[in-house]
């Protein structure tokens, strides 16, 4: 079975600085896809950035990346330039690339970005 | 991307009651999921449901407790049935679209009394 893992509950960074969101994950899958949402206050479940497993190259948009470990099973999430509307919950989740396209997602990381 | 709505937002309702949460979505789309997230905690996946076939349940999910229609490509709705406090929280549906990605609705803040 597969589990994703967001070892930081909580973390803050100071407005226009940069800040990185860890996520492991553990699978024997070969191919998959992986994600990262971002939930503010008003619940609206937001994709961020999305990774195939099979693609070397990290993921970027605009001011989010990724870094993507695939031997270490690791993807972690770095805003650049923080603004505090990025102020939200932020999920990690994966989905096997065959199958019942179900995600499973992590425990999540509640960011608050200071001004 | 896909406008996904639900009705309703929110909901105070007394336990032993039921409550039916729609979800619509502006184009058709084949797979439609239903997800539970309890206060501070993480989605939980109750269901998949696929038009013209029986949702899918997830361990600890069961058809009694959540029964779910799904009866065209754009629509689908989740009933959570015989309610306790302990069904408090938001419901939120998702469809995915293409290239399997899921999008979400603004979802359904349900409080049990």
């Amino acid at each position: 079975a597969q589990t994703v893992t967001q070892s930081q509950p909580e973390m803050s960074v100071q407005e226009a600085e940069t800040v990185t969101l860890s996520c492991t994950y553990d699978t024997s899958e070969s191919n998959y896809y992986l994600f990262w949402y971002k939930q503010p206050p008003s619940r609206q479940m937001i994709l961020v950035i999305r990774q195939e497993a099979y693609k070397q190259q990290n993921a970027t948009e605009n001011r989010f990346s990724v870094n993507f470990q695939k031997a270490a099973k690791s993807f972690s999430l770095k805003i650049s330039d923080s603004q505090l509307g990025d102020t939200a919950m932020y999920f990690c989740a994966f989905m096997k690339q065959s199958g019942t396209y179900k995600y499973i997602f992590g425990t999540g990381t509640r960011l608050k970005v200071l001004a | 991307s896909a406008v996904i709505s639900q009705k309703p937002s929110r909901d105070i309702c007394q336990r032993g009651t039921s409550l039916t949460i729609q979800c619509q979505v502006d184009s058709q789309v084949t797979m439609m999921f239903w997800y539970r997230q309890q206060p501070g905690q993480s989605l939980t996946l109750i269901a998949t449901a696929n038009q013209g076939s029986e949702a899918t349940y997830e361990s600890g999910f069961v058809i009694d407790k959540f029964p779910i229609s799904r009866p065209n490509l754009t629509f689908s709705t989740l009933t959570v049935s015989n309610m306790s406090p302990e069904d408090s929280s938001i419901y939120l549906c998702s469809v995915d679209l293409r290239s399997h990605e899921q999008y979400f609705g603004p979802g359904t803040r349900l409080t049990v009394t």
